[in-house]
């Protein structure tokens, strides 16, 4: 049982170029998120998804898309790459609706974009 | 609106000695409480949760967390420190906004010092 895994781990881009960060989770929960980490701003939520299929903007989604085309992978696109997107960002699980459920993280991807 | 505030952006401890890093909360509703871990280079891992009940919570590693509601607290505490302690804490408080949202706190660096 994996859990949460990213991937890349590391990746560095020039600004304007594009690329896609993979989430996947074998816990078979319904929610995803992804989170970018800010030294001394903890996490913020980017993009969320409660299923299959759909998605939803949380508190900071500028810049971002994402899609769930499958239930185990959530993915997040940057589709032009600005220097205040370098960041870890995390992506996370938890199994359903209610506001008590856990959240389980992945590892992160640091993205530093130049 | 909710907020977290994790009030200290450092706890310096010797180890061996007890450790508290501090937690408060502001939310409307009943608060749903979150302690997280993150050691370098590594995902958040989830160390406990408030939900009701008892106000100690007994979570990971021998770590705990007293919920005051008056104080609208949630403090982290650990009898005993050890050096593998060092690492980045989190403060959450998880409610209901169209989907199991957590809103993070800044963090808190603990350094525990043989």
């Amino acid at each position: 049982n994996a859990g949460v895994t990213q991937t890349p781990k590391f990746r560095v881009l020039k600004t304007g170029q594009s690329m896609t960060l993979l989430c996947a989770q074998d816990m078979n929960h319904e929610y995803m998120y992804w989170y970018r980490q800010d030294p001394g701003m903890g996490l913020r939520l980017i993009h969320y998804s409660v299923g299959e299929g759909t998605t939803a903007k949380g508190e900071v989604p500028d810049g971002y898309n994402v899609s769930r085309l499958k239930k185990q992978n959530f993915l997040l696109g940057l589709e032009s790459a600005a220097p205040s997107q370098t960041s870890v960002y995390f992506c996370a699980s938890s199994s359903g609706t209610l506001v008590a459920d856990t959240q389980y993280f992945g590892p992160g991807t640091r993205l530093t974009v130049l | 609106a909710q907020s977290v505030a994790q009030p200290e952006d450092q706890v310096n401890v010797a180890e061996g000695n007890p450790l508290t890093v501090k937690c408060t909360y502001s939310v409307s509703g009943n608060p749903y409480l979150f302690w997280y871990v993150q050691y370098p280079n590594r995902g958040l891992q989830f160390l406990l949760k408030y939900i009701t009940g008892d106000n100690l919570v007994k979570g990971s590693y021998g770590f705990e967390a007293e919920f005051n509601k008056s104080q609208t607290s949630f403090h982290l505490k650990k009898p005993s420190a050890l050096v593998s302690d060092s690492a980045l804490y989190f403060c959450a408080v998880g409610f209901s906004g169209g989907y199991n949202k957590l809103i993070f706190g800044a963090g808190t660096r603990l350094a525990v010092h043989p």
